[in-house]
């Protein structure tokens, strides 16, 4: 049974560098026909995807967060990660990682999710 | 990327059957048949419903069907019960190994 689960950092000054980390477990994130997903959710409202990473390294970013997004494989075969630079109010959210199975073509398996709040 | 539309609410008696639409364009839902849903309880992580515009993942109750029609993907819930009150999101691939989501929909059983 895979797992996934994000950790990091619950609050981020604002300015700064947002970076989460989300360990797999069942699984590992440089093998199969696999997408490696971020996904985040503000308080209230929708699911936003931010960006995704094959088990090759290749990434896609959703076009609006582009400019402040990285997502990495992890030196670890089962964790990858997120880092969003330049952070403000807009993102907080609680942020998910998600596995995106290519042959089904869906995110079959999430994290709970992780609360990041960013501070003035 | 703009999300794809879909009604802010949809309610529904038990029994009863919903259908809550996903309204893209030719750039995304039109153009793909990549189009999945997902049903999202109150500070939980979603849970994939359907994937490939009508495929169920074993495990999921066959009251939950997809369809689409051009532009548009739409979820169906039949004999609509209790368990069925949460919020729900489409998906679809975008271009460019891209995905964008719906704006979701709350279903309320009355």
């Amino acid at each position: 049974q895979v797992q996934l689960q994000e950790s990091g950092p619950g609050l981020v000054k604002a300015s700064q560098t947002l970076s989460l980390t989300c360990t797999v477990f069942g699984d590992s994130v440089r093998s199969g026909n696999y997408f490696w997903n971020w996904i985040r959710q503000p308080a209230g409202k929708g699911l936003e995807w931010i960006g995704r990473i094959y088990t090759s390294g290749t990434t896609s970013y959703n076009p609006s967060l582009q400019s402040r997004v990285t997502i990495s494989l992890g030196t670890s075969k089962n964790q990858f990660s997120l880092k969003v630079t330049s952070v403000t109010a807009a993102d907080t959210a609680v942020y998910y990682c998600a596995r995106y199975d290519g042959k089904m073509t869906a995110l079959d398996y999430w994290g709970q999710g992780t609360l990041v709040t960013v501070s003035s | 990327q703009s999300a794809l539309t879909q009604p802010a609410s949809v309610s529904g008696s038990p029994g009863q059957s919903i259908t809550i639409s996903c309204t893209g364009t030719s750039s995304d839902v039109g153009g793909y048949n990549y189009v999945s849903w997902y049903q999202q309880y109150p500070g939980k992580a979603p849970k994939v419903l359907i994937y490939e515009v009508s495929n169920r993942p074993s495990g999921v109750s066959n009251r939950f069907s997809g369809s689409k029609s051009v532009n548009t993907a739409s979820l169906t819930i039949s004999g609509l019960q209790a368990e069925d009150e949460a919020d729900y999101y489409c998906t679809s691939y975008s271009g460019i190994s891209t995905l964008v989501f719906g704006s979701g929909t709350k279903v309320t059983v009355l």
